[in-house]
């Protein structure tokens, strides 16, 4: 059963440029969340998100950043007109949704430079 | 805005001592978890502790919660080197919320 995906793992992007970064859940997970993660720092929560539907947006910045999860395929954190502030490591989770423990498992992360 | 404090920061220990990291949340959850991270990879999950007087023990680590106090604390037990790494705790709102908020994270560095 593979895990959490995350591509590509490392991304270099100049100032100006797009950013795209792709999460494939676990199977069986419909509950995605997206999590970024700035040097010696700990993971701040960003966006919150179930098959076609944004649950939560709350830690997300109000310009450039936009997330979705389409019916079909991964989840997409997109960075528009990236700045160096930008340049972290974004991390996606899966958890099932179920009553109980809603377990979030991490993938690999993407650590996203900007030059 | 929840809050959630780690102490130590950094810490340092020589193998084979034990020693207590502590998380600190500032107001009501009904779910915590102790996550551990190696440099430049991502989040394992070690421990979620679910109700008061909660303990739950994986090899040399051993995690309790006390959500009266707000405290959740991981004792290290006869420390090794390979238990270096950082330690995050995190924590949902209240009950019934998903997104999760961290902790400064605790980096434990074990001396042979």
């Amino acid at each position: 059963n593979a895990g959490v995906m995350q591509n590509p793992r490392h991304l270099v992007r100049r100032r100006g440029q797009e950013a795209r970064l792709r999460c494939s859940p676990m199977k069986g997970h419909s509950h995605v969340y997206w999590y970024r993660q700035l040097p010696e720092e700990g993971l701040k929560f960003m966006v919150y998100l179930q098959k076609e539907n944004i649950i939560d947006e709350s830690g997300m910045p109000k310009e450039r950043f936009s997330a979705e999860f389409p019916k079909e395929g991964p989840s997409i954190l997109r960075i528009q007109q990236v700045v160096r502030g930008d340049s972290a490591a974004y991390f996606c989770a899966s958890s099932p949704g179920l009553a109980g423990t809603n377990e979030q498992f991490f993938g690999p992360g993407t650590r996203l430079t900007v030059l | 805005e929840l809050k959630v404090e780690q102490n130590p920061l950094f810490l340092s220990m020589q193998e084979g001592k034990n020693y207590t990291i502590y998380c600190n949340y500032s107001t009501t959850s009904d779910r915590l978890y102790w996550y551990r991270q190696d440099p430049g990879k991502s989040l394992e999950s070690l421990f979620v502790l679910l109700s008061n007087g909660a303990v739950k023990q994986e090899g040399r680590l051993m995690a309790s919660l006390d959500t009266k106090a707000r405290l959740s604390t991981l004792h290290i037990t006869a420390a090794v080197h390979d238990l270096s790494a950082t330690y995050f705790c995190a924590v949902v709102r209240g009950s019934g919320a998903n997104n999760l908020f961290f902790g400064t994270g605790t980096r434990l560095t074990v001396i042979p």
